[in-house]
């Protein structure tokens, strides 16, 4: 039972637009949720996190929209660089034990 | 780089095989955290541990074990090992619990022949 869905395995944008990451969820007890960026043969870094009481965070180039009535959240970079070319996991922290729960994750691919 | 050291950045064994993965956290963290990442997949959290002792468990099977030793470095055993354990090995720690943001190591890719 994937509670956090990247229905996207990749998604290619042109260098200088903006890219947008999804993520659905299916369990209304997440209280926060975190987006990592995966470069190969790297462990996975942090980028940017939002709490369920908010339904914006931004950081430089990075924002991240929650909408908790649609159980969905999106990552936007904008403008998109060569060097955000990585993959993106989304995942969501469950209040009750605070166990994290990844997605699947999207491999975004920057074109110059 | 995160601070989480993880070693050997490559194992490569036989079916049946036991291997050891070592984790050693950031300074001043007290969790550790290891994953598992096969091929094309998320990461699978298999287990926690917090100041020496099992916080969570998740997807761990029961040939897998973990401990975390006073000096808070971590070690994760896979026995009897199966083709199907290949795979990249993550280990993650944070300052606290699992609500804190955790700082990855590199991983250590295990193959299985």
């Amino acid at each position: 039972d994937q509670q956090v869905k990247q229905n996207s395995p990749s998604l290619s944008v042109q260098e200088g637009r903006i890219s947008i990451l999804n993520c659905d969820y299916t369990n209304s007890m997440f209280d926060y949720f975190l987006w990592y960026k995966k470069y190969p043969a790297e462990g996975p870094t942090f980028l940017i996190s939002i709490s369920s009481i908010k339904d914006k965070n931004e950081d430089g180039r990075f924002t991240v929209f929650l909408n908790k009535s649609a159980k969905h959240l999106s990552l936007h970079i904008v403008p998109s660089q060569p060097g955000d070319s990585a993959v993106y996991f989304c995942a969501a922290i469950l209040a009750s034990n605070y166990q994290l729960i990844w997605g699947a994750g999207t491999k975004l691919i920057i074109k110059p | 780089d995160s601070g989480v050291t993880q070693t050997p950045k490559h194992l490569i064994t036989a079916t049946g095989q036991r291997v050891t993965l070592r984790c050693s956290p950031r300074s001043g963290d007290l969790s550790v955290y290891w994953y598992q990442q096969s091929l094309d997949q998320g990461l699978q959290f298999l287990i926690q541990y917090y100041n020496g002792e099992e916080r969570a468990k998740g997807n761990i099977l029961e040939r897998f074990s973990a401990q975390q030793f006073p000096d808070l470095h971590s070690e994760l055993n896979l026995s009897s090992l199966e083709l199907g354990d290949s795979a990249l090995y993550f280990c993650a720690s944070s300052p606290r619990t699992m609500g804190d943001i955790q700082y990855f190591g590199a991983g250590t890719r295990l193959s299985v022949l």
